[in-house]
């Protein structure tokens, strides 16, 4: 399988806990988006990487938030001190370098703060 | 604020006919325009793009229109079939902003027998 791989698929976790998401780009593109979809609603863009280089972070993606992506290959969302708003689909999308082709999504990961 | 909208949240539509899909942008700099098909408990799949230098593209059932000078681009699906059913994603991006994705709310397209 060469798409866009997310881990886990679903987390259920307890309010002011931490939890971590991976995401497994397609191997041949260095471009990598963090989104998160709430209910109703599109995804909205959280932050993105060139290679291992985070470029832009939206003003959704509070201090609590942290990206990496280590070597340019895999990447991690990592949320401390979660919060019952923080529940949501965070989706995972790679692209190639300089092209305005398609992003390619993977399947999410559905997070519930109880 | 929201840069795309999809002012229809749902859509119904007959087996075998036209399902028209609408979509409006704010951001002039916007210069490539996408329309992703969601499942549920999936991640968006893409279905069909358009560049800013274009006003039409094809594939198969699929056509997506642009009007760029009234920031409105349209998705038409001829004809319709019980597979279609989904969440219907319009997108937008541009060199101006790294290509990242401006969506809109989606319409749920629901295709009868």
């Amino acid at each position: 399988d060469t798409g866009v791989s997310q881990n886990p698929r679903h987390k259920i976790t307890k309010r002011g806990q931490n939890v971590t998401f991976r995401c497994d780009p397609i191997s041949e593109h260095n471009r990598l988006y963090w989104y998160r979809q709430t209910l109703g609603q599109g995804p909205e863009f959280l932050t993105y990487f060139q290679n291992e280089a985070q470029l832009e972070k939206s003003r959704l993606l509070s201090d609590r938030f942290s990206a990496e992506r280590p070597k340019g290959s895999f990447s991690t969302l990592e949320i401390q001190r979660t919060e019952q708003g923080d529940s949501a689909m965070y989706l995972c999308a790679s692209t190639e370098r300089g092209s305005s082709t398609e992003a390619f999504f993977g399947q999410g990961t559905r997070l519930t703060v109880v | 604020d929201q840069q795309v909208k999809q002012n229809s949240p749902s859509l119904s539509v007959q087996e075998g006919r036209i399902s028209i899909l609408n979509c409006d942008y704010t951001n002039s700099m916007f210069d490539y325009f996408l329309w992703y098909k969601k499942y549920p408990a999936e991640g968006p799949t893409f279905l069909i793009s358009i560049s800013s230098i274009k006003d039409k593209n094809e594939d198969g059932r699929f056509t997506v229109f642009l009007n760029k000078s009234a920031k409105h681009l349209s998705l038409h699906i001829v004809p319709s079939q019980p597979g279609d059913s989904a969440v219907y994603f319009c997108a937008a991006s541009g060199r101006g902003n790294d290509y990242k994705l401006s969506f809109g709310a989606g319409t749920t397209v629901t295709v009868r027998a």
